[in-house]
């Protein structure tokens, strides 16, 4: 499988909101309601903070909302914090024997 | 707080192998899959495969079939990841993962817990 299409980089100014697209095909995003989104710090590891399209895990702030329509998907982070600055992620479960296939990453700015 | 706790950064060289270890709590390691995954600048993040410990069933990427293999050893509660003939594209981060686990089945290839991550260097 090819990996997920991210935008390089988006950015938007503290409590503005700003949304991050994930395109796949029909046998991964567009076939399953198994979409994730990860947020990345330097330096450290992958943090989960939207799975199954658009649920959030515990203690994730609900500035944080997924979205799915057809073969994209979509998160929105309303509100900007600083501290919202890092890499994204997006992830789709594909059925195959790779269970799990990802976006390039977006570069979040928050100016 | 759940934690994954993953063994140190290795150097190796082409065509040898690496072999990275993950320990979790013993209740963790007893309810949930676990999961490795690697990043680099070139290749971004890749799912390599995974293992449910109390059956020992694991299943790989067809990118890794035949080099990698994930295995896990209740009396440690680790979980382990062996790659084999090494080339200088296998560099990265190497991370384990904790599958979430949902009792409405749901969260299907989703990864709420991750290890602090492993430097692999292959380099002659």
């Amino acid at each position: 499988q090819s990996a997920l299409t991210q935008p390089a980089s988006v950015s938007g100014s503290v409590g503005q909101s700003i949304t991050i697209s994930c395109t796949g095909t029909s046998s991964d995003v567009g076939a399953y309601d198994y979409v994730s989104w990860y947020q990345q710090h330097p330096g450290r590891a992958p943090k989960l903070v939207i799975y199954d399209v658009n649920k959030r895990p515990s203690g994730i702030s609900t500035r944080f909302s997924g979205s799915k329509s057809g073969t994209s998907a979509s998160l929105t982070i309303s509100g900007l914090h600083a501290e919202d600055e890092a890499d994204y992620y997006c992830s789709s479960f594909t059925g195959s024997d790779t269970l799990a296939i990802f976006g390039g990453g977006t570069r979040l700015t928050v100016l | 707080q759940v934690q994954l706790v993953q063994s140190g950064a290795e150097l190796r060289r082409p065509g040898s192998s690496m072999k990275v270890s993950c320990k979790a709590s013993r209740d963790t390691f007893t309810t949930y899959a676990f999961f490795w995954l690697r990043q680099s600048p070139r290749l971004g993040l890749e799912w390599m495969g995974g293992i449910i410990p109390m059956s020992g069933t694991a299943n790989y990427a067809e990118k890794f079939q035949g080099r990698v293999t994930v295995t896990a050893d209740a009396s440690t509660s680790e979980v382990f990841m062996e790659l084999t003939s090494l080339k200088s594209e296998d560099t990265a981060v190497y991370y384990c993962a904790r599958g979430v686990n949902l009792a409405d089945g749901g969260g299907v290839a989703a990864f709420d817990v991750w290890g602090q991550g492993t430097l692999v260097t292959v380099s002659s």
